[in-house]
């Protein structure tokens, strides 16, 4: 079974700062999707980006970015220039290529509070 | 286009009784599925369905019944609510095909069991 592990409860910045939010993951599959979900108090789940398995090159959205270390389990966020609106939960998932449905598989989530 | 759309967005119940919480999608999606979030948590798989008429367990179903009828509706019963029960629900959906596999999430069903 696949698991998902964020090994920072909690994350505190300035604005304007940039910050990385960690993340690894055990799979024996070869063949995946990363995914780094943000829900802010309104309790809404949002896509912020996503890692295709065997995509060497990171995935960038706008100031988001990721550190994908396939050999190493590892796939961190880095948020560049950090705004008062990034304040949420971050969640990491996992799913993996299968026949049937894309089940994912969420880490506990860090919770990031950026400061004015 | 209303996306995933979740009804009640609050519930308190008393420990034994039932209900049904609802989902529905207007974006044509064959796949859908239904979380946990307890607090502090992620989110957890408690069932989901790829298709009208298939239904099929996640990591945390004992104390729920599902039903597919239609693309649009996938219902969760829950049946003599425990307090393990306590929770926000997320319904999701998502297309079919894998290369393009964004769930998006409807809003959430906090319920409390007391």
């Amino acid at each position: 079974a696949q698991t998902v592990t964020q090994s920072q409860p909690e994350m505190s910045v300035q604005e304007a700062e940039t910050v990385t939010l960690s993340c690894t993951y055990d799979t024996s599959e070869n063949n995946y999707y990363l995914f780094w979900y943000k829900q802010p108090p309104s309790r809404q789940m949002i896509l912020v980006i996503r890692q295709e398995a065997y995509k060497q090159q990171n995935a960038t959205e706008n100031r988001f970015s990721v550190n994908f270390q396939k050999a190493a389990k590892s796939f961190s966020l880095k948020i560049s220039d950090s705004q008062l609106g990034d304040t949420a939960m971050y969640f990491c998932a996992f799913m993996k290529r299968a026949q049937g449905a894309q089940k994912l598989v969420f880490g506990q989530g860090t919770r990031l509070t950026i400061n004015p | 286009n209303a996306g995933v759309t979740q009804t009640p967005k609050f519930r308190i119940l008393k420990i034994g009784q039932s209900m049904t919480l609802q989902c529905a999608q207007d974006m044509n999606h064959n796949y859908m599925y239904w979380y946990r979030q307890d607090p502090g948590m992620g989110l957890k798989l408690i069932y989901y369905s790829v298709g009208a008429g298939i239904t099929d367990k996640g990591e945390v179903p004992n104390g729920y019944n599902v039903s597919r009828s239609t693309t649009e509706d996938f219902p969760l019963r829950l049946e003599l609510a425990a307090p393990s029960q306590t929770s926000v629900y997320f319904c999701a959906s998502s297309r079919q095909d894998f290369s393009y596999n964004e769930q998006f999430f409807g809003p959430g069903t906090r319920l409390t069991v007391l």
